[in-house]
């Protein structure tokens, strides 16, 4: 199953960009790109999803490597309710999502 | 639609005694997850299910774990005969019939402590 690798924590101040990178040189061509987050004491939440193209949503983007191999999610105006633990997950071969540690985002006021 | 349901939200043990842990997935959904997140790490992947069916345990322990997904009702994980290391938060996922490798909608978790 491939893996992710992504920075163990980020810093953002309020209402600025922040890109948070994954990395997966392993995917496989039929593998999803999810990106969850997940609040301290909560379950994760979906984020955004994709597979080659580029993604938007109403809560992020998703930028895609042409070649697959890394990913960034894009918060255009970062609050202080999105500070969270983001995860970058692939689909194992049943469908099971394989979390890495994740990027813990603090956001500054 | 209510989102995925599980029970209890918080579980204490004692050692040696069983923990049953509950989730019902959104509805219209028939695959469900098992997750396990220790403190400071990230979800491992435990078990994948559908109704009345196991499709992938790779990740479950041998002994003492195991989990059903009935006709009628909710997924259950069960641990017989808990250990301290078995304290961890337990989430369930669940993703639509057909759409293995997309979405998956997680529970709020049980946070099991096993004293």
């Amino acid at each position: 199953d491939a893996k992710t690798t992504q920075p163990n924590s980020m810093e953002s101040n309020e209402e600025e960009p922040v890109h948070l990178p994954c990395n997966h040189s392993t995917i496989s061509g039929t593998d999803y790109i999810h990106w969850y987050r997940q609040l301290p004491s909560q379950g994760p939440e979906y984020v955004i999803h994709g597979l080659t193209s580029n993604v938007n949503n109403r809560m992020a983007s998703l930028a895609i490597a042409e070649d697959r191999k890394s990913s960034t999610l894009i918060l255009h105006r970062a609050t202080l309710r999105d500070a969270a633990v983001y995860y970058c997950t692939l689909g194992g071969s049943q469908g099971n999502l394989i979390f890495g540690k994740g990027t813990k985002l603090s956001v500054k006021p | 639609n209510a989102g995925v349901m599980q029970n209890p939200r918080h579980l204490v043990r004692r050692r040696g005694q069983e923990a049953r842990l509950r989730c019902s997935p959104m509805k219209g959904h028939s695959h469900v997850y098992w997750y396990r997140q220790l403190p400071e790490e990230g979800l491992k992947f435990m078990v994948y299910l559908q109704k009345e069916n196991i499709i992938d345990e790779s990740g479950m322990p041998k002994e003492r774990f195991s989990a059903e997904f009935p006709k009628e009702g909710p997924s259950i994980l069960r641990i017989q005969q808990v250990v301290r290391g078995d304290s961890a938060a337990y989430f369930c996922a669940s993703s639509p019939p057909g759409r293995t490798k997309e979405t998956q909608y997680f529970g709020p978790g049980t946070r099991l402590l096993v004293l």
